[in-house]
């Protein structure tokens, strides 16, 4: 099966911007969607679809796509935003679903 | 509201067998494609198992397939996830998930609060 990759560990400065990537064979054929996990929670999806928001999810989340590399870039960091995020893909077979190994983020 | 909640998790020894439930409420269950996806601790999220939603037909991770079965009564609003032959590095927290699809797109919305699974002799 497909494998996508992420950094492990990206730091943000309060209010300052940062993006988040996710490169796979996969994201050739398939929009990544993005989720949103905190420490003993559910993921939560932020990112779906290129660049859509789900209800409730604040703007500065926003999502591109160029050939094998998705990104999730949060404008304007606040403190809540610290957390884990994942990609996730379907890969290119489409018979099965692959999530990037995740990104903590740490919010300065 | 939209609405997943999992049942059925617990401690379990290896190489024995225990079934996940998740039921569904606040829409057409029968309309969507489902998710298990789990999360060993301190780990990342692996996705598990998918199942159409007539349940026709399912796909499933290298890691559980001949092992796991997931199944769904749409009767029922239920989700089912039947594992076999349970190995260590099955312990988890096992979540459903919503499948959504447009195009060239497929997303995971919304997750259950997750059930732990925890293989130990």
């Amino acid at each position: 099966s497909s494998e996508v990759t992420q950094d492990p560990a990206v730091s943000v400065a309060l209010g300052q911007t940062v993006r988040i990537t996710c490169q796979g064979d996969s994201l050739g054929g398939y929009f990544a969607s993005w989720y949103q996990q905190k420490p003993g929670q559910a993921p939560v999806l932020v990112i779906y679809d290129q660049n859509n928001r789900p209800s409730g999810i604040p703007d500065r989340f926003s999502g591109s796509n160029s050939g094998y590399t998705a990104s999730l870039t949060i404008t304007g960091a606040q403190a809540d935003d610290e957390a884990d995020y994942y990609c996730n893909s379907r890969d290119s077979s489409g018979n099965q679903w692959v999530f990037g190994g995740g990104t903590k983020l740490t919010v300065l | 509201q939209v609405q997943l909640v999992e049942s059925g998790g617990g401690v379990v020894q290896p190489g024995r067998s225990l079934r996940l439930s998740c039921a569904a409420s606040g829409f057409i269950f029968s309309h969507y494609g489902m998710h298990w996806v789990r999360q060993a601790p301190g780990k990342g999220l692996e996705w598990v198992s998918y199942i159409w939603k007539d349940g026709s037909n399912q796909y499933y991770a290298d890691s559980v397939k001949g092992r796991f079965t997931m199944s769904r009564d749409n009767s029922k609003n239920t989700l089912f996830l039947q594992m076999n032959s349970l190995r260590d590095d099955d312990t988890a927290v096992y979540y459903c998930a919503r499948d959504r699809q447009q195009s060239d797109a497929n997303w995971f919305d919304p997750w259950g609060q997750g059930t732990l699974v925890s293989v130990s002799s």
